[in-house]
């Protein structure tokens, strides 16, 4: 039962375009929710984060939408770099659990 | 201040084997959750201890076990190798066991079982 979905498992965007990673939950006791960014041979980093009272927080050039009606959140990227070419991890939680999603690997070509 | 430190970085073992790998968190975090990473499959996630306690324990078999120690660094342990185990196996910590600040991740282990 994937709880915390990422339907997209990749995506690619021309440099300075909008990136925009999308990802669904299930499960409406998650009031936390965050992403992250991993490169190869790398652990994941935090990137940016969006508690259940809010709906929008943004970070630079890195903006978290989240929906709660439609257990729906996404990331955008604006403007997209090559240097944000990465794997994209979506993650929801509460104080027992933080689930992951699949990941969507971004791709920023010139 | 020094990272999540995992060792060792690459381990290849046999089928039937056991392995443990070992996380050093953050100097100060009291929480450590170890997550499976493979293609397709994202991070699964293993288990949480917290002050030496296992407090979550995710869907895998009874071969996957860790612990904590007083110092909060963590091992966890495989036991009779399958070839389905091979994975970026990473720990994360965090100060205490609320999910708000997310997790600082360490680089990670890849087993590779052959």
């Amino acid at each position: 039962d994937q709880q915390v979905k990422q339907n997209s498992p990749s995506l690619s965007v021309q440099e300075g375009r909008i990136s925009i990673l999308n990802c669904d939950y299930t499960n409406s006791m998650f009031d936390y929710f965050l992403w992250y960014k991993k490169y190869p041979a790398e652990g994941p980093t935090f990137l940016i984060s969006i508690s259940s009272i809010k709906d929008k927080n943004e970070d630079g050039r890195f903006t978290v939408f989240l929906n709660k009606s439609a257990k729906h959140l996404s990331l955008h990227i604006v403007p997209s770099q090559p240097g944000d070419s990465a794997v994209y991890f979506c993650a929801a939680g509460n104080t027992d659990k933080l689930i992951f999603g699949t990941g969507t690997r971004l791709q920023v070509f010139p | 201040k020094a990272g999540v430190t995992q060792t060792p970085r690459y381990l290849i073992k046999t089928r039937g084997q056991q392995v443990t790998l070992s996380c050093s968190p953050i100097s100060g975090h009291r929480s450590v959750s170890w997550y499976q990473q493979t293609p397709g499959q994202g991070l699964q996630f293993l288990f949480e201890y917290f002050s030496e306690t296992q407090r979550n324990k995710g869907n895998f078999p009874g071969r996957f076990s860790g612990r904590q120690f007083s110092n909060s660094r963590s091992e966890m342990n495989v036991s009779t190798l399958e070839l389905g185990d091979s994975a970026l196996y990473l720990c994360a910590s965090s100060q205490g066991r609320g999910k708000a600040r997310g997790y600082t991740f360490g680089s990670g282990t890849r087993l590779t079982v052959v």
